[in-house]
């Protein structure tokens, strides 16, 4: 199956700082997914993206899919930015696969 | 537009017990999923619906754990019996299409 690797695996800003999350597949994928994972265990979809580049607010994504690759920026942190940052890929119809996930702390 | 309901939020059994989920999608969802999330990981998906049928359910441990989706709406995930193993969260997530939605979970400890 697929192969999900982010980095970094750990991520610690001060508010108001810039940061970029890294997703790479070991194989093609046309459903791509990030989420946000916040302290109280919720997840929140933040883009489907399976190529392209996507805004919403201060978070914007990008995947290069001929090179397997999805970027998650994040510009002027905020305390509640705070929580896990996963990926998930997969193809039309079959199974998302998780990342391990980012962990983000930004501090006030 | 309410989202996806799960209950309960929270469960401890002692191992060998049996335990039910109950989750209800965003409405006109055709596709429902349950996933495993352990401490520190992603989750896993366990079982996939469209509808009323199965799509995926090869990572679904099928000697204790079941899943049905009866008239294509709301769904129950029962495991019985449980290990100790089996102490993670349970996701419900819904999807119109491909991108998902998630439940709160239910955390599950078995003791």
């Amino acid at each position: 199956g697929i192969q999900v690797e982010q980095s970094p695996p750990d991520l610690i800003l001060q508010e108001g700082a810039n940061s970029t999350l890294r997703c790479n597949f070991s194989d093609s994928v046309n459903n791509l997914q990030w989420f946000h994972q916040n302290p109280w265990g919720q997840l929140i979809n933040l883009f489907y993206i399976p190529s392209g580049t996507k805004q919403n607010g201060r978070l914007s994504a990008t995947t290069v899919a001929t090179e397997r690759y999805s970027l998650l920026y994040i510009s002027s942190s905020q305390t509640t930015d705070s929580g896990v940052y996963f990926c998930a890929g997969g193809t039309s119809g079959s199974r998302l696969t998780f990342g391990e996930g980012t962990q983000l702390t930004v501090n006030p | 537009e309410a989202g996806v309901a799960q209950s309960p939020r929270y469960k401890i059994i002692e191992k060998r017990q049996s335990v039910a989920f109950w989750c209800n999608p965003i409405s006109g969802h055709a596709t429902l999923y349950w996933y495993q999330q352990i401490l520190g990981q992603g989750p896993k998906l366990l079982i996939q619906f469209q509808n009323n049928g199965v799509v995926d359910d090869s990572q679904l441990p099928k000697d204790r754990f079941s899943a049905e989706r009866l008239k294509g709406v709301d769904s129950t995930l029962k495991i019985q019996p449980a290990k100790l193993e089996d102490s993670a969260v349970y996701l419900c997530a819904s999807s119109p299409l491909n991108q998902q939605f998630f439940g709160p979970g239910t955390r599950l400890t078995v003791l």
